[in-house]
């Protein structure tokens, strides 16, 4: 059975801290990770797809990295509007739907 | 916008009754998923469909039903109703398997 844990559970910071998320999982095989951010009422939105370990991707001031049992996303100089709850899920083998984490509840103070 | 349409928006019903949730997914995927979270549980992957199939199942109750129409268009039925069936719906969907899902705003189901 696939199995996502992200830390922490919220994570408060000022403008311009920068800081990091961690996504650790367990599948029989990756066959992606996916990373999303969701705001109060809303869907998630889609950010980042990582395929293999050693693959990063970047997107404003987030970046996201992949090892071969965890996730990153790094926040760089995080803004009030990078606040929302960032949630990180895994494809397996074999599988056809994605493993949802509890996620990461941000919130960025001015 | 992810292009993925739910409606609606809000809905509040009483236990024991039925509703159908219905999602039309962004133009050009096939593939269809049907999400539910609640705040102590999450995003828990309830049913795919693809092309009008159903591909693969979920942690869905036999109380809840669903189905994918020619037009691509999937419709999640739930029916006995509880109240910890209250919980948001979303509807998520993707070009092809490996890629990445696209969900919609949810639909919110308030059971009293």
């Amino acid at each position: 059975e696939d199995q996502v844990t992200q830390s922490p559970e919220a994570l408060r910071l000022q403008e311009g801290e920068s800081s990091s998320l961690n996504c650790s999982y367990t599948v029989s095989g990756l066959r992606g990770l996916f990373w999303y951010r969701q705001d109060p009422g809303k869907g998630p939105e889609f950010l980042f797809t990582l395929y293999s370990a050693g693959e990063e991707k970047e997107k404003e001031r987030l970046k996201a990295t992949l090892t071969k049992k965890e996730s990153f996303l790094h926040i760089t100089a995080p803004k009030p509007e990078d606040s929302a709850t960032y949630l990180c899920a895994v494809q397996g083998t074999g599988r056809r739907a994605l493993t949802f984490g509890s996620g990461t509840r941000l919130q960025v103070q001015p | 916008d992810s292009g993925v349409t739910q409606t609606p928006k809000h809905l509040i019903t009483a236990t024991g009754q039925r509703v159908t949730l219905r999602c039309s997914p962004r133009s050009g995927d096939l593939s269809v998923y049907w999400y539910q979270q609640s705040l102590d549980q999450g995003l828990q992957f309830l049913i795919q469909y693809y092309n009008g199939e159903e591909r693969a199942k979920g942690n869905i109750l036999e109380r809840f039903s669903a189905q994918q129409f020619p037009d691509l268009h999937s419709e999640l039925n739930l029916s006995s109703l509880e109240l910890g069936d209250s919980a948001l719906y979303f509807c998520a969907s993707s070009l092809k398997e490996g890629s990445p899902l696209h969900f919609g705003n949810g639909t919110r189901l308030t059971v009293t």
